[in-house]
């Protein structure tokens, strides 16, 4: 069975510009879940998705977006890139939508800002 | 405010001898405790969990961890250790709101000598 899968896996970027990052869940998972990993930190919450609302908002600004399709596939979007938005961004899919439930992370989307 | 802390940034063991990692975390209710692995190149996969019950909890790979609530910790623990260990180990709490929101440390970087 496949996990979860992100694309793409690495890219580069201009500061100012626009980043789309895609992540497939796991089949039969219903939430998704986005996090940021800077080089030498611990994932940081960006948002969870739950049969398509949002669920649950981390403390990051504006520019960052996300949305889950009617196939629970999801989507993250920065605006406007930062140098300080370089990371590792992580998809992580759950069945349930409670925090009970086991995380089943991507192998992620390295993003680099230059 | 919830924060999970990991005061051990590096620790190199060699292989065959006894591990443990420690975690502390600062929560206002009966927590939600994970331990995640990331090996490089991979995205984090759940070691084992703790959310009620016997305070002892094993995992996959020969780990176990134990909740002790009067120290706030959740330590990670293996008896003997293999070189295939060496990653990157997260302790993380399962936030208050009932979405799935975890809150990880900055993870301990596990060396193995041979």
């Amino acid at each position: 069975d496949a996990g979860v899968t992100q694309s793409p896996t690495h890219l580069i970027k201009t500061r100012g510009q626009h980043v789309t990052l895609r992540c497939s869940p796991i089949s039969g998972h219903k939430s998704v879940s986005w996090y940021q990993q800077v080089l030498g930190q611990g994932p940081q919450f960006i948002f969870q998705y739950y049969e398509k609302e949002e669920r649950g908002r981390g403390n990051f600004p504006d520019r960052f977006s996300a949305r889950q399709f009617p196939n629970y596939s999801s989507e993250l979007n920065v605006n406007a890139l930062l140098l300080g938005d370089s990371a590792l961004y992580l998809c992580a899919s759950s069945f349930g939508g409670s925090n009970t439930g086991e995380l089943f992370f991507g192998e992620g989307s390295r993003l680099t800002v230059l | 405010a919830q924060s999970v802390t990991q005061p051990d940034i590096h620790i190199t063991v060699s292989e065959g001898a006894s591990l443990e990692l420690r975690c502390n975390y600062s929560y206002g209710a009966t927590p939600y405790l994970f331990w995640y692995v990331q090996s490089p190149g991979q995205g984090l996969q759940l070691l084992l969990k703790y959310f009620s019950g016997d305070t002892l909890v094993q995992g996959i790979k020969g780990f176990e961890a134990e909740f002790k609530r009067s120290q706030s910790s959740f330590n990670l623990r293996k008896p003997s250790v293999h070189w295939s260990d060496a990653a990157e180990y997260f302790c993380a709490v399962g936030a208050l709101g009932g979405y799935n929101k975890l809150i990880f440390g900055a993870g301990t970087r596990l060396a193995v000598h041979p």
